[in-house]
């Protein structure tokens, strides 16, 4: 089935550097959410993103739907050790058939 | 305003024996949707129930199926339970759509465990 690439698997940042993760479709996207999981924890849903080259923030955190809709990006400006957890895409393509990225697990290293 | 609630919240099997996990969805949701993630790998979905009738299916066997009642609460049933079972499995509420966006409010998880 039809799969979004999220990379990268892991990211190691020193506290105050910034985090990037992006998710990858081959096919058009009608939606995009992204979701963080604290560990032992479960997804909480942060954004959703529906329009054609959208950008939103919260605070420090950005995040983008390409013009084609076929990509996206979660973007953390000076992370903070409450940052960490696994950030995950989550996506509806044009079947209305629902897909997750594998995630993108954010390390604050001490 | 209760969220989504799910029981039991640990459960220890037997290969072979069947299984049910229940979840509440949040006040005024009226989907639910299931999933399975494994020990650090990301969700997976195994369906969604939305006027008690399964209305989307990952790629998961029959032994998985489930229900979903008049109040909108669901069950998952597995039956002849494998090793590879072992998992998280969550359940998610939301508002039907229609094919419009929507987000997903999470339970904690039901951890299953096969031996």
């Amino acid at each position: 089935g039809q799969q979004v690439m999220q990379i990268p698997q892991y990211q190691h940042v020193q506290e105050g550097e910034d985090f990037t993760t992006y998710c990858n479709s081959s096919t058009t996207l009608s939606n995009i959410q992204w979701y963080k999981q604290r560990p032992g924890g479960h997804p909480v849903f942060l954004i959703q993103l529906v329009k054609s080259g959208e950008v939103k923030k919260q605070k420090r955190l950005t995040f983008q739907f390409g013009e084609a809709k076929k990509n996206s990006s979660l973007h953390i400006t000076a992370t903070q050790t409450t940052d960490v957890g696994t950030y995950f895409c989550h996506a509806m393509d044009s079947n209305y058939q629902l897909i997750w990225g594998a995630g993108t697990k954010l390390i604050i290293k001490p | 305003d209760a969220g989504v609630t799910q029981s039991p919240t640990h459960l220890i099997k037997t290969r072979g024996q069947q299984v049910t996990l229940r979840c509440s969805p949040k006040s005024g949701h009226d989907t639910v949707s299931w999933y399975q993630q494994a020990l650090g790998q990301g969700p997976q979905f195994i369906f969604q129930y939305y006027e008690e009738e399964e209305r989307q299916r990952g790629n998961f066997p029959d032994r998985f199926s489930g229900h979903q009642f008049p109040n909108y609460s669901s069950e998952l049933n597995v039956n002849a339970l494998l090793l590879g079972d072992s998992a998280l499995y969550l359940c998610a509420s939301s508002l039907k759509g229609g094919g419009r966006a929507y987000e997903q409010y999470f339970g904690p998880g039901t951890r299953l465990t096969v031996t």
